[in-house]
């Protein structure tokens, strides 16, 4: 089956630690994403890649990197610098960056402590 | 960017037709609507899109005025899977292509 998957589902880490939220996808899509949702909100735009080692930074990247090695990964890393970290990040991947449909993964809690 | 209005919240009836409503007064000429949908503690899902004229697919149809600033999307037969929250958003138009902006929703209930 095609999709995206994102792990863990749920993590915990102490305040001031870096943590890694893993995003993959097997559609064979050129642009991916990440989101940031607090309770009861929309959804951010934290960064996004149109291509294989490219991507630049959204609304709220501040506190956030990402790499993107390969097409079908995009890492999102949580760095100590982020003040308010506990969040639902959301993964999406579109054909391309002016593709019509965002697919979403579904999304890793972080709760940091 | 052009920005939408949506109610909060909107209550439906199992099996009636759920409409719900967005202001999008500000939008320009070569700008999407799209609608999604998220469903508690999941990813959004995509429903559907238009430009200009109506749409409809095998979720929903898209009503969008003909001065494009109002839409409503409708549901025609509302089940109970269809609770969810549903984003109206217009797709913003840069360099960078199809950044979606995601505002608050509209939480639909659909009650028995």
């Amino acid at each position: 089956d095609g999709g995206i998957t994102q792990s863990p589902k749920y993590l915990f880490r102490k305040e001031g630690q870096n943590v890694t939220l893993s995003c993959e996808q097997n559609l064979n899509h050129d642009a991916m994403y990440w989101y940031r949702q607090d309770p009861g909100q929309g959804l951010r735009l934290i960064y996004y890649s149109q291509i294989v080692n490219d991507f630049q930074k959204g609304d709220i990247a501040e506190g956030y990197s990402v790499s993107r090695e390969k097409k079908e990964s995009f890492p999102l890393t949580v760095t100590s610098a982020q003040k308010n970290p506990t969040a639902f990040y959301l993964c999406a991947s579109s054909i391309s960056l002016r593709g019509n449909e965002q697919f979403f993964g579904p999304g890793t809690r972080l709760t940091v402590l | 960017d052009a920005k939408t209005t949506q109610p909060p919240s909107m209550d439906c009836a199992e099996g009636r037709a759920a409409n719900l409503p967005c202001n999008h007064s500000t939008i320009s000429g070569n700008e999407y609507v799209y609608w999604y949908r998220q469903i508690h503690s999941q990813g959004p899902q995509y429903i559907i899109h238009g430009l200009k004229n109506n749409e409809t697919n095998e979720m929903a149809s898209l009503i969008i005025t003909e001065d494009r600033k109002s839409s409503t999307l409708i549901l025609p037969h509302a089940t109970l899977r269809d609770t969810a929250v549903y984003y109206c958003i217009v797709r913003v138009a840069s360099n960078a292509g199809n950044m979606l902006t995601f505002g608050g929703g509209t939480r639909l209930m659909v009650k028995p």
